[in-house]
């Protein structure tokens, strides 16, 4: 089936940082990609939709100079999230959805990656 | 834009009683209605999906209905066990488009 990983699964970042998460699709191509954040006890918020070779469609609300988005290939899109502060501590998920690999609209999901902003 | 409502936010039910969960969505646009479930720092797991030519698909002890003129779809989970202890998520999207979530059922099974 539709697998998804997502690198780290878990980090800690100094305040005022920047940290990169990754998020593959390793058996198929992506050509859509999402990315979550969910705070505990909470539901997963939609942050952003990436399309490969263009620019991600960001959420009204969600700071595109913050977290910055980048799906470069049918596999990987990658989350940036910039001058990392404590609020932003979160557990991220990425989806993935191939419209040509069965032709519905499932999405699979990433493992997640857990940020700590100390 | 799509908003998802879910009810109840919290839920317990003996073991092997039913457990009802209900959502409503405000997009007409909405054809596909996912359910999932997750488990305390898991990613969310589809347990069942239904679209919206489609008023009720059962597999095994899950079964999920959709009333698209009432814009009301529910989750019905039957014979309960200990591990449906969970959170559950209904989930609404126009067809190839984003999926918007409720805010979650903390389902909680007692012996």
């Amino acid at each position: 089936g539709a697998v998804v990983s997502q690198h780290p699964s878990w980090v800690i970042c100094k305040s005022g940082t920047s940290v990169k998460i990754e998020c593959r699709s390793l058996d198929f191509q992506a050509t859509t990609m999402f990315w979550y954040r969910q705070f505990p006890k909470q539901s997963l918020m939609l942050m952003a939709t990436s399309n490969e070779g263009s620019k991600a469609t960001y959420e009204q609300g969600v700071e595109k100079d913050k977290f910055l988005i980048n799906h470069a290939s049918l596999t990987l899109s990658t989350l940036t999230v910039t001058s990392a502060h404590p609020e932003d501590s979160s557990f991220y998920i990425c989806s993935a959805r191939d419209l040509a690999l069965d032709s519905t609209d499932t999405q699979y999901f990433g493992p997640g990656t857990r940020l700590t902003v100390l | 834009g799509e908003n998802v409502e879910q009810h109840p936010s919290t839920l317990s039910v003996q073991e092997g009683d039913s457990a009802v969960i209900k959502c409503t969505y405000s997009d007409s646009a909405s054809n596909y209605f996912p359910w999932y479930k997750q488990e305390l720092g898991k990613r969310p797991q589809l347990i069942i999906d239904i679209r919206s030519n489609v008023g009720e698909k059962k597999d095994q002890r899950i079964a999920v209905t959709l009333n698209k003129t009432a814009k009301h779809f529910s989750l019905h989970i039957t014979e309960t066990q200990p591990e449906d202890s969970a959170v559950y998520f209904c989930a609404a999207s126009p067809w190839g488009d984003k999926i918007i979530f409720g805010k979650g059922t903390r389902l909680h099974i007692l012996p």
